[in-house]
Protein backbone atom coordinates (compact mmCIF):
# COMPACT_ATOMS: atom_id res chain seq x y z
CA UNK A 1 0.00 0.00 0.00
CA UNK A 2 1.36 3.48 -0.72
CA UNK A 3 2.48 5.21 2.22
CA UNK A 4 0.86 8.87 1.20
CA UNK A 5 -2.87 8.33 -0.37
CA UNK A 6 -4.87 11.48 -2.05
CA UNK A 7 -8.29 11.19 -2.45
CA UNK A 8 -9.85 12.23 -5.73
CA UNK A 9 -7.07 12.09 -7.76
CA UNK A 10 -9.03 13.72 -10.47
CA UNK A 11 -11.26 16.62 -10.28
CA UNK A 12 -13.74 18.36 -12.00
CA UNK A 13 -15.54 21.20 -10.40
CA UNK A 14 -17.33 24.81 -11.35
CA UNK A 15 -16.66 27.97 -10.07
CA UNK A 16 -17.84 28.79 -6.75
CA UNK A 17 -18.35 25.18 -5.61
CA UNK A 18 -16.64 24.09 -2.50
CA UNK A 19 -14.62 20.76 -2.80
CA UNK A 20 -12.41 18.85 -0.18
CA UNK A 21 -8.62 17.32 -0.91
CA UNK A 22 -8.24 14.35 1.28
CA UNK A 23 -4.73 12.73 2.28
CA UNK A 24 -3.77 9.79 4.64
CA UNK A 25 -0.21 8.66 5.36
CA UNK A 26 0.80 4.83 6.92
CA UNK A 27 4.03 6.48 8.14
CA UNK A 28 3.17 7.98 11.80
CA UNK A 29 4.90 11.43 10.53
CA UNK A 30 3.36 14.53 12.45
CA UNK A 31 4.25 17.02 9.86
CA UNK A 32 1.71 16.58 7.03
CA UNK A 33 1.98 19.59 4.19
CA UNK A 34 -0.20 20.77 1.17
CA UNK A 35 1.29 21.88 -2.05
CA UNK A 36 0.11 23.31 -5.60
CA UNK A 37 2.27 22.98 -8.45
CA UNK A 38 1.68 24.97 -11.30
CA UNK A 39 4.03 24.81 -14.82
CA UNK A 40 6.92 27.37 -14.07
CA UNK A 41 6.26 28.16 -11.18
CA UNK A 42 7.10 24.76 -9.42
CA UNK A 43 5.86 23.69 -5.77
CA UNK A 44 4.33 26.17 -3.43
CA UNK A 45 3.21 25.59 0.26
CA UNK A 46 -0.26 26.21 0.62
CA UNK A 47 -0.40 25.15 4.23
CA UNK A 48 1.34 22.68 7.27
CA UNK A 49 0.83 21.44 9.79
CA UNK A 50 3.14 19.85 12.64
CA UNK A 51 0.52 18.05 14.86
CA UNK A 52 -3.16 18.01 14.95
CA UNK A 53 -3.23 21.28 17.01
CA UNK A 54 -1.04 22.98 14.65
CA UNK A 55 -1.69 24.46 11.69
CA UNK A 56 0.19 27.18 9.31
CA UNK A 57 -0.56 29.16 6.37
CA UNK A 58 2.20 28.63 3.54
CA UNK A 59 2.92 30.91 1.21
CA UNK A 60 -0.40 30.68 -0.92
CA UNK A 61 -2.92 30.27 1.69
CA UNK A 62 -5.45 32.49 0.53
CA UNK A 63 -8.87 30.97 -1.12
CA UNK A 64 -7.91 27.69 0.95
CA UNK A 65 -8.52 26.17 4.55
CA UNK A 66 -7.39 22.84 6.04
CA UNK A 67 -7.87 20.25 8.39
CA UNK A 68 -6.20 17.97 10.69
CA UNK A 69 -8.85 15.74 11.82
CA UNK A 70 -5.73 13.26 13.19
CA UNK A 71 -2.09 12.80 12.69
CA UNK A 72 -3.05 10.46 9.48
CA UNK A 73 -5.33 12.95 7.99
CA UNK A 74 -5.17 16.58 6.76
CA UNK A 75 -7.90 17.87 4.31
CA UNK A 76 -7.58 21.00 1.89
CA UNK A 77 -10.78 22.69 0.93
CA UNK A 78 -11.64 25.60 -1.58
CA UNK A 79 -14.39 26.95 0.03
CA UNK A 80 -15.41 28.71 -3.68
CA UNK A 81 -13.69 27.37 -6.38
CA UNK A 82 -12.04 29.64 -8.84
CA UNK A 83 -10.75 28.97 -12.34
CA UNK A 84 -7.02 29.87 -10.97
CA UNK A 85 -7.04 27.34 -8.63
CA UNK A 86 -6.73 25.27 -11.79
CA UNK A 87 -3.82 23.30 -10.39
CA UNK A 88 -1.83 19.96 -9.24
CA UNK A 89 -2.09 19.71 -5.49
CA UNK A 90 0.21 17.42 -3.62
CA UNK A 91 -0.22 16.05 0.12
CA UNK A 92 3.40 15.53 1.96
CA UNK A 93 4.58 14.32 4.85
CA UNK A 94 7.82 14.19 7.03
CA UNK A 95 9.54 12.90 10.01
CA UNK A 96 12.79 13.93 10.03
CA UNK A 97 15.45 15.77 8.07
CA UNK A 98 16.28 12.79 5.66
CA UNK A 99 12.52 11.57 5.01
CA UNK A 100 10.06 12.95 3.35
CA UNK A 101 6.85 11.54 1.25
CA UNK A 102 4.65 12.84 -1.51
CA UNK A 103 1.34 12.10 -2.43
CA UNK A 104 0.47 11.06 -5.96
CA UNK A 105 -0.82 14.48 -6.91
CA UNK A 106 -5.11 15.64 -7.32
CA UNK A 107 -5.28 17.17 -10.65
CA UNK A 108 -8.08 19.61 -10.56
CA UNK A 109 -9.69 21.86 -13.14
CA UNK A 110 -12.18 24.30 -12.26
CA UNK A 111 -14.45 25.75 -14.64
CA UNK B 1 13.34 38.31 -9.36
CA UNK B 2 12.44 35.02 -7.69
CA UNK B 3 13.89 33.76 -4.76
CA UNK B 4 14.44 30.23 -6.32
CA UNK B 5 15.46 30.16 -10.18
CA UNK B 6 16.36 26.74 -11.80
CA UNK B 7 16.76 26.96 -15.94
CA UNK B 8 13.46 24.78 -16.86
CA UNK B 9 15.47 22.91 -19.86
CA UNK B 10 14.51 20.61 -21.43
CA UNK B 11 18.23 18.99 -20.85
CA UNK B 12 18.75 16.14 -23.19
CA UNK B 13 22.18 13.94 -22.59
CA UNK B 14 23.50 10.91 -23.96
CA UNK B 15 23.41 7.80 -21.79
CA UNK B 16 26.42 7.70 -19.40
CA UNK B 17 26.82 11.49 -19.41
CA UNK B 18 27.42 13.35 -16.14
CA UNK B 19 24.84 15.26 -15.76
CA UNK B 20 24.78 19.16 -13.86
CA UNK B 21 21.56 20.35 -12.47
CA UNK B 22 22.13 23.94 -10.82
CA UNK B 23 19.79 26.74 -8.86
CA UNK B 24 20.73 29.97 -8.04
CA UNK B 25 18.94 31.56 -5.07
CA UNK B 26 18.98 34.86 -3.46
CA UNK B 27 17.63 34.61 -0.12
CA UNK B 28 20.85 34.16 1.91
CA UNK B 29 18.73 32.76 5.14
CA UNK B 30 18.52 29.55 3.61
CA UNK B 31 20.45 26.73 5.34
CA UNK B 32 18.39 23.65 4.46
CA UNK B 33 18.74 22.53 0.36
CA UNK B 34 16.85 19.11 -1.23
CA UNK B 35 16.58 18.25 -4.19
CA UNK B 36 13.96 16.30 -5.58
CA UNK B 37 13.16 13.63 -8.75
CA UNK B 38 9.77 13.87 -10.30
CA UNK B 39 8.50 11.21 -12.92
CA UNK B 40 5.68 12.00 -14.81
CA UNK B 41 2.51 11.96 -13.39
CA UNK B 42 3.80 11.06 -9.97
CA UNK B 43 4.84 13.29 -6.86
CA UNK B 44 8.06 14.18 -6.32
CA UNK B 45 10.95 12.10 -4.50
CA UNK B 46 13.35 13.26 -2.08
CA UNK B 47 16.89 12.67 -3.73
CA UNK B 48 19.42 14.48 -1.61
CA UNK B 49 18.90 16.66 1.29
CA UNK B 50 22.04 18.82 2.75
CA UNK B 51 22.43 21.43 5.99
CA UNK B 52 24.62 24.41 4.99
CA UNK B 53 27.61 23.84 2.47
CA UNK B 54 29.54 21.33 1.32
CA UNK B 55 28.83 18.47 -0.87
CA UNK B 56 27.26 14.82 -0.44
CA UNK B 57 27.64 12.04 -2.16
CA UNK B 58 25.02 8.91 -2.38
CA UNK B 59 25.62 6.67 -5.09
CA UNK B 60 25.73 8.26 -8.68
CA UNK B 61 24.42 11.26 -7.06
CA UNK B 62 26.38 14.40 -5.81
CA UNK B 63 24.93 17.70 -4.30
CA UNK B 64 27.09 20.43 -3.65
CA UNK B 65 26.24 23.79 -1.73
CA UNK B 66 28.04 27.08 -2.06
CA UNK B 67 26.48 29.40 0.03
CA UNK B 68 28.84 32.48 -0.17
CA UNK B 69 27.82 32.18 -4.51
CA UNK B 70 24.04 31.30 -3.11
CA UNK B 71 24.37 28.12 -5.39
CA UNK B 72 23.49 24.36 -5.22
CA UNK B 73 24.13 21.99 -7.73
CA UNK B 74 23.68 18.03 -8.48
CA UNK B 75 25.43 15.80 -10.28
CA UNK B 76 24.52 12.34 -11.69
CA UNK B 77 27.15 10.38 -12.71
CA UNK B 78 26.78 7.57 -15.53
CA UNK B 79 23.58 8.98 -16.23
CA UNK B 80 20.85 6.34 -17.02
CA UNK B 81 17.73 6.12 -19.15
CA UNK B 82 15.53 5.89 -15.94
CA UNK B 83 17.53 8.99 -14.98
CA UNK B 84 14.99 11.32 -17.08
CA UNK B 85 12.58 13.30 -14.92
CA UNK B 86 11.63 16.95 -13.29
CA UNK B 87 14.55 17.64 -10.99
CA UNK B 88 13.43 20.39 -8.39
CA UNK B 89 15.34 22.29 -5.93
CA UNK B 90 13.97 23.50 -2.85
CA UNK B 91 15.28 25.63 0.49
CA UNK B 92 14.03 26.86 3.69
CA UNK B 93 15.55 28.62 6.88
CA UNK B 94 14.47 26.10 9.55
CA UNK B 95 13.57 22.73 7.82
CA UNK B 96 9.62 21.88 7.58
CA UNK B 97 8.92 25.57 6.83
CA UNK B 98 8.31 26.87 4.14
CA UNK B 99 10.24 25.43 1.51
CA UNK B 100 10.72 27.21 -1.61
CA UNK B 101 11.01 25.14 -4.91
CA UNK B 102 12.25 26.06 -8.10
CA UNK B 103 10.56 25.41 -11.07
CA UNK B 104 12.39 21.95 -12.08
CA UNK B 105 14.34 21.49 -14.54
CA UNK B 106 13.48 18.68 -16.95
CA UNK B 107 15.90 16.01 -17.76
CA UNK B 108 15.83 13.56 -20.83
CA UNK B 109 18.61 10.49 -20.69
CA UNK B 110 19.02 9.12 -24.24
CA UNK B 111 19.75 5.23 -24.84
Amino acid sequence: DADVTQTPRNRITKTGKRIMLECSQTKGHDRMYWYRQDPGLGLRLIYYSFDVKDINKGEISDGYSVSRQAQAKFSLSLESAIPNQTALYFCATDGSQETQYFGPGTRLLVL
Amino acid sequence: QKEVEQDPGPLSVPEGAIVSLNCTYSNSAFQYFMWYRQYSRKGPELLMYTYSSGNKEDGRFTAQVDKSSKYISLFIRDSQPSDSATYLCAMSRNYGQNFVFGPGTRLSVLP
